[in-house]
């Protein structure tokens, strides 16, 4: 049964980097047939997808916050890490990491539980 | 980039109502629509995938429907289980984008 776990601290200070870890486990990182995504939620905004990426490295991000975000994939860990510079508090959230199933619309299948990261000095 | 907007942004339903929801593209999108349910403090879940294939597992009184730039979630019989927010999402060039949700909530 695949899981996803999120880590990584709940607050972070405004201008700083935040950055958080996904360990999966139950299934391969390393699947073809699957991307791996971070999605944020606001009560203001909703839903927003942050980025994607896939097993050979390469990386989809949202066009919005692309020049602050970088996602790695570790697949010997079975890990995916999300870092995002610069934050203010609009990026307080709950930040989930999921699987992306890379056909069929490209719907999230798995999630993780979710983990709130505040923006604070 | 694709916009999607959802209607009603909440509605109130009794049990065993016929309850439907809408969600509009801003561009033709073919069949490339999602739902998902998402529960108070939970994780959302995927129920319905190419616009009207029901997800293992999700109930049959789920239905997805529409193509093009106009798509519905239907719950034909509406349970207390049923009560959260329902999100749709595309993806134009593997980038992800959600409606805005509908909460659904028992009168």
């Amino acid at each position: 049964q695949l899981q996803l776990h999120e880590s990584g601290p709940g607050l972070v200070k405004p201008s700083e980097t935040l950055s958080l870890t996904c360990s999966v486990s139950g299934g391969s990182t390393s699947s073809t047939s699957y991307y791996w995504g971070w999605i944020r939620q606001t009560p203001g905004k909703g839903l927003e997808w942050i980025g994607t990426i896939y097993y050979s490295g390469n990386t989809y991000y949202n066009p919005s916050l692309k020049s602050r975000v970088t996602i790695s994939l570790d697949t010997s860990k079975s890990q995916f890490s999300l870092r995002l510079s610069s934050v203010t508090a609009a990026d307080t959230a709950v930040y989930y990491c999921a699987r992306i199933i890379g056909y069929s619309g490209y719907g999230a299948d798995h999630w993780g539980q979710g983990t709130l990261v505040a923006v604070s000095s | 980039d694709i916009q999607l907007t959802q209607s009603p942004s909440s509605l109130s339903a009794s049990v065993g109502d016929r309850v439907t929801i809408t969600c509009q593209a801003s561009q033709h999108i073919s069949n490339d629509i999602i739902w998902y349910q998402q529960k108070p403090g939970k994780a959302p879940k995927l129920l319905i995938y190419d616009a009207s294939t029901l997800e293992t597992g999700v109930p049959s009184r789920f239905s997805g429907g529409g193509s093009g730039t106009d798509f519905t979630l239907t719950i034909s019989s509406l349970q207390p289980e049923d009560i959260a927010t329902y999100f749709c999402q595309q993806y134009e060039d593997l980038r992800l984008t959600f409606g805005g949700g509908t909460k659904v909530e028992v009168k």
